[in-house]
């Protein structure tokens, strides 16, 4: 089955504390990309890769780290979390057209303390 | 650069009533089109895209939008409401224009549906 999966799907956390947030797609995608969402303001991009070793920012990239080291996974890292990291996380992954459908994971809720 | 917006954070109707989301673009460019559904805990899950072949677009579970350029809408309709179909709508545009890739999405109209 082609899916998009995320681990953990749900995460408390306290400020300063390192955590990474695995995402990983089964579809040979060369797009992947990472998502929050917070109310009132949609899904915003945070960084995003269009294929293995290149990445780039987003538009709200700051506290946030990636890397792209095999096709198939795109970690999210915090190196350093913040309250105003709170927030629900989505990965994507499409094919590298823009009239690609982006496939979407189950979503990780992050509350950091 | 592209945009979207959708009216109404929250919209309400009885089960069996016409299913109307709005959503209005803005972009320099002909854009590519999606609504994505959100059911609750779950990631999103696209309904329907408009990718400049026909302007009226068939989706899943009974949705369809139409383009419209002289209006820049891409509204979603449905023409009978279930009970299932209550979850939040998202409208998106794809920033095709840069070279990200990325999609640019509306801030969520949330569908109650009444019994």
């Amino acid at each position: 089955e082609a899916q998009v999966t995320q681990n953990p799907r749900y995460l408390i956390t306290v400020t300063g504390k390192k955590l990474t947030v695995t995402c990983s797609q089964n579809m040979n995608h060369e797009y992947m990309s990472w998502y929050r969402q917070d109310p009132g303001l949609g899904l915003r991009q945070i960084y995003y890769s269009m294929n293995v070793e290149v990445t780039d920012k987003g538009d709200v990239p700051e506290g946030y780290k990636v890397s792209r080291k095999e096709k198939r996974n795109f970690p999210l890292i915090l190196e350093s979390p913040s309250p105003n990291q709170t927030s629900l996380y989505f990965c994507a992954s499409s094919g590298g057209q823009a009239l690609e459908t982006q496939y979407f994971g189950p979503g990780t809720r992050l509350l950091v303390l | 650069a592209q945009s979207v917006t959708q009216l109404g954070s929250h919209v309400s109707v009885s089960e069996g009533a016409l299913v109307l989301l709005r959503c209005n673009y803005s972009s320099s460019v002909p854009p590519y089109l999606f609504w994505y559904v959100q059911y609750p805990n779950q990631g999103l899950q696209l309904l329907l895209k408009y990718t400049s072949a026909a302007t009226l677009v068939k989706g899943i579970n009974g949705f369809e939008a139409e383009f419209k350029k002289s209006e820049t809408s891409f509204h979603l309709t449905k023409p009978s409401a279930h009970m299932s179909d209550a979850a939040e709508y998202f409208c998106a545009v794809s920033d095709y224009g840069g070279a990200t890739n990325k999609l640019i999405f509306g801030t969520g109209t949330l569908l109650a549906v009444q019994p």
